[in-house]
């Protein structure tokens, strides 16, 4: 079973402060990978889906690259702000999507 | 707007009793998932279906069972709850084997 790492655990920054997160992977066997943004008490949402190695994505202050030749892939927030807030899941996807254990985010004002 | 429904944001049921968690999608989607997520792991796939009345096992079907009647209805059955059981479920769709997938609010069951 290909393992999924997402890093670090979790993060604690200040509103206005720019972050990033990383998700390896052993392998570049998948179709894609995803991103996706889980706020308490609501649905997991999808962010990012990305293919190819070198992809860039951006929504807003959030972007995400993916490296498949080294196996990892970047979320990153600039200025962040409370509403960021939320545990942030990568997974890639083989014949099913494989989660890591997610990057828990506090943005405080 | 897409919409996956369950049907319960919070559970608690005695150790013993038989539990169904319920997930409607409106989507018209092929693919419906359970996970359960627990602190420190990720979303685990307990079951998955890829059409009506039929469903694979995922990687922790130990303990549960599932039901697809319906192309928007997906089912998960815990035959006979247990205190390892305690965790968050989350039921998704998605329309094709390898693309984003829509996820639910998730139940959050405690099984005392």
């Amino acid at each position: 079973i290909l393992n999924v790492e997402q890093s670090p655990q979790s993060l604690h920054v200040q509103e206005g402060d720019s972050t990033n997160f990383t998700c390896s992977f052993p392998s570049s066997n998948f179709y894609a990978l995803h991103w996706y943004r889980w706020e308490t008490a609501k649905s997991p949402e999808a962010l990012f889906v990305m293919t190819l190695n070198g992809d860039e994505k951006k929504k807003g202050r959030i972007s995400a690259t993916l490296n498949t030749k080294e196996g990892y892939s970047y979320l990153y927030i600039k200025g962040s702000q409370p509403e960021d807030s939320a545990t942030y899941l990568c997974a890639i996807n083989t014949d099913k999507l494989i989660f890591g254990t997610g990057t828990r985010l506090q943005v405080f004002p | 707007d897409v919409k996956v429904t369950q049907s319960s944001r919070y559970l608690v049921k005695r150790t013993g009793e038989k539990v169904f968690l319920e997930c409607v999608q409106d989507m018209d989607h092929e693919n419906m998932f359970w996970y359960r997520q627990d602190p420190g792991l990720g979303l685990r796939l307990i079951y998955f279906s890829y059409d009506v009345k039929m469903k694979e096992k995922g990687d922790i079907p130990e303990g549960y069972s599932v039901s697809r009647e319906k192309k928007e209805r997906f089912s998960l059955i815990l035959e006979s709850a247990s205190t390892n059981q305690t965790s968050m479920y989350l039921c998704a769709s998605s329309p094709g084997t390898s693309g984003e997938q829509f996820f639910g609010p998730g139940t959050r069951l405690t099984v005392l």
